[in-house]
């Protein structure tokens, strides 16, 4: 069965340090997505990203960090300048087409970051 | 906002049913879904229901959705101790696609 793919699955950074999180989303999709979920908390909706740019993002999705997919498979979260409460565990998703056609959205196992 | 809430802990015993309960509040949700979490792993897709739906049962799943109520449930059949996880409801809707709500999670835990 296809799958969302991630690296690192576990991440140790200092505070201040630039993280790249990768993910390869399933080949046929079309939309990919950033969520993150802090230890204890509910999972987030960071990003979603299609056709080549953002399509909507959180509150949260402030200017350190951005999306980019430099080639035809991978999807890609940096965030510039890690802070101690960008420690979470991020998720990255991927589905096929917007509604009936492509309602549904699967993640990867994760990417968790600990920034100290 | 929008909010989905569900209960935090179940105890069911091995071989019993299990019902998961979720109630979300946004009236615009088109799709709503369950994902499985066990510990240390992402986020496993196990079933979704569209809005206009009343009921949708894959093997020992069943999701039946009250529209009117905004109450979402999942039941499991014949309980496994595989089964011990955490389960999350989310909600979608068409003019955010890909934007997920996401509940609380609620862990469930199998008893011999």
């Amino acid at each position: 069965e296809p799958e969302v793919t991630q690296t690192p699955s576990h991440q140790v950074t200092q505070m201040g340090q630039e993280v790249i999180l990768r993910c390869v989303p399933i080949s046929n999709h079309l939309y990919f997505y950033w969520y993150r979920q802090i230890l204890g908390q509910k999972v987030e909706f960071l990003v979603s990203f299609y056709n080549n740019e953002i399509s909507e993002k959180s509150e949260i999705f402030d200017d350190q960090f951005s999306v980019e997919r430099p080639d035809g498979s991978n999807f890609t979260l940096k965030i510039r300048s890690t802070k101690l409460e960008d420690s979470a565990m991020y998720f990255c998703a991927s589905s096929g087409q917007q509604g009936a056609s492509g309602n549904t959205i699967y993640f990867g196992e994760g990417s968790w970051l600990t920034v100290v | 906002g929008e909010d989905v809430e569900q209960s935090l802990f179940l105890s069911v015993r091995e071989g019993d049913s299990s019902v998961i309960n979720c109630t979300y509040t946004d009236s615009s949700s088109t799709y709503l879904y369950w994902y499985k979490q066990e510990p240390g792993a992402g986020l496993q897709l196990l079933t979704y229901i569209f809005s206009n739906m009343d009921m949708k049962q894959d093997q020992r799943l069943t999701v039946l959705l009250n529209k009117k109520d905004k109450h979402l449930s999942l039941r499991i059949a014949d309980t496994q101790t595989g089964d011990s996880a955490i389960y999350f409801c989310a909600e979608i809707s068409t003019d955010s696609w890909g934007k997920l709500q996401f509940g609380a999670g609620t862990q469930v835990v199998v008893t011999p």
